[in-house]
């Protein structure tokens, strides 16, 4: 059974750093593409970025909002994805989702549980 | 930047078809997936690359893409059915290429 279990959520102030993990079971993770995807309360879903494979140059994309001020990386001896968000702001707020690419397509297969991300002073 | 527009809600009765529309500039020549989102749950994919669903999503959702409009038909809608659906798609057509979601249907079971 395909699992993603986020970790890494809390109360930070603006402007201060967090890490979040993403940890994948029953699947071969270094085979999938993985995003990262937020829900800001009572909103809509905004994608914050991707990372590819190793067999696609584990490259990374990133939307406009959060381009250098959020890094993805993948640890595939350790099946975890990683969002690194610094610079934080208030509007960084939301639930942050892990999901795994289908293969061969863009669609979002599966999805984590979320973790809450707060950011207020 | 790539937008991609839905009708905030959609009321239906049980056992009729629920059709959620989301427009796009040429949203034909992409492929268009589907979230169906309950609440306090996370999205759940229910159709990808137009009309392809994943394995235990009922074949009561079925969709289309063409010209500016996708469509996420639900047939013979339940209660189960009532939560927020939205729209993605891949947008690679600009300089900054990335993930677009739709604003998010609302569905009501009357």
């Amino acid at each position: 059974e395909v699992q993603l279990v986020e970790s890494g959520g809390g109360l930070v102030q603006p402007g201060r750093s967090l890490r979040l993990s993403c940890t994948a079971s029953g699947f071969t993770f270094g085979d999938y593409a993985m995003s990262w995807v937020r829900q800001a309360p009572g909103k809509g879903l905004e994608w914050v970025g991707f990372i590819r494979s190793k067999a696609y140059g584990g490259t990374t994309e990133y939307a406009a909002s959060v381009k250098g001020r959020f890094t993805i990386s993948r640890d595939d001896s350790k099946s975890i994805a990683y969002l690194q968000m610094n610079s934080l702001k208030t509007e960084d707020t939301a639930v942050y989702y892990c999901t795994r690419h289908r293969s061969g397509s863009y669609g979002l297969d599966y999805w984590g549980q979320g973790t809450l991300v707060t950011v207020s002073s | 930047s790539y937008v991609l527009t839905q009708p905030p809600s959609v009321s239906v009765a049980p056992g009729q078809t629920a059709r959620i529309t989301c427009g796009g500039n040429n949203i034909g020549s992409k492929s268009v997936h589907w979230y169906q989102q309950k609440p306090g749950q996370a999205p759940v994919l229910v159709v990808y690359d137009d009309s392809d669903r994943p394995s235990g999503i009922p074949e009561r959702f079925s969709g289309s893409n063409s010209g500016n409009t996708a469509t996420l038909t639900i047939s013979r809608v339940e209660a189960g059915d009532e939560a927020d659906y939205y729209c993605q798609v891949w947008d690679s057509s600009s300089d900054h290429p990335n993930y677009v979601f739709g604003t998010g249907t609302k569905v009501t079971v009357l």
